[in-house]
């Protein structure tokens, strides 16, 4: 199956620095990524939609200026994570869509967990 | 706006029980619904999903879903449990629009 991954696992930085989180699609071309991030014990939200070549779309409420996205090719997306607080600490996850496949299924990365001291 | 609810917060049984999982979604249009697994440590894994057809759904590892309509329900079900069971439980719902919206999960423990 189309297997996505996530780099790093996992991070710890210090309060007002920035962090990059890759997300790349392995075995398949991903013209769409997403990005979600999941509070302890609780669901995923979505963050934005990554569309290769173009501007990231992004939910009510995540800004667009704090949390950078690039989706430069058809197998990776990164979201950078500026100026980072404390209150950004929380477990990042990506998917990816194979379009050449059809279907909607999303697959998922296995999530970047950010701390931030 | 599109919601996905999920009732059941914490479900702890014991093995060989048999398991009904509830979610219901909010959305009048076309849904593709899923259910995704979460073992601790891991990754989302997709146990099954519904686009059209057949309402009753078989994924692996001996789940299935049943989508009704009416009740804009689909409800997970295992008939025997086993230890390696335990996981968060996701239920999902794709709109026209293609955004994934989860729900808030359900957390089960299965004891030996």
């Amino acid at each position: 199956g189309a297997v996505v991954s996530q780099h790093p696992s996992r991070v710890i930085c210090k309060s007002g620095t920035s962090v990059k989180i890759e997300c790349r699609s392995l075995d398949f071309q991903a013209t769409t990524m997403f990005w979600y991030r999941q509070f302890p014990k609780q669901s995923l939200m979505l963050m934005a939609t990554s569309n290769e070549g173009s501007k990231a779309t992004y939910e009510q409420g995540v800004e667009k200026d704090k949390f950078l996205i690039n989706h430069a090719s058809l197998t990776l997306s990164t979201l950078t994570v500026t100026s980072a607080h404390p209150e950004d600490s929380s477990f990042y996850i990506c998917s990816a869509r194979d379009y050449l496949a059809g279907g909607n299924e999303q697959f998922f990365g296995p999530g970047t967990r950010l701390t931030v001291l | 706006a599109q919601s996905v609810s999920q009732h059941n917060h914490h479900v702890i049984l014991s093995e060989a029980a048999s398991l009904e999982l509830g979610c219901n979604y909010s959305y009048g249009g076309t849904v593709n619904l899923f259910w995704y697994v979460q073992y601790p440590g891991q990754h989302l894994q997709l146990l099954l999903k519904y686009f059209s057809g057949d309402p009753l759904v078989k994924g692996i590892k001996g789940f299935e879903a049943e989508f009704i309509k009416s009740k804009f329900s689909f409800n997970l079900r295992k008939p025997s449990v086993q230890w390696s069971d335990t996981a968060e439980y996701f239920c999902a719902a794709l709109s026209g629009n293609e955004k994934l919206t989860f729900g808030t999960g359900t957390r089960l423990t299965i004891i030996p």
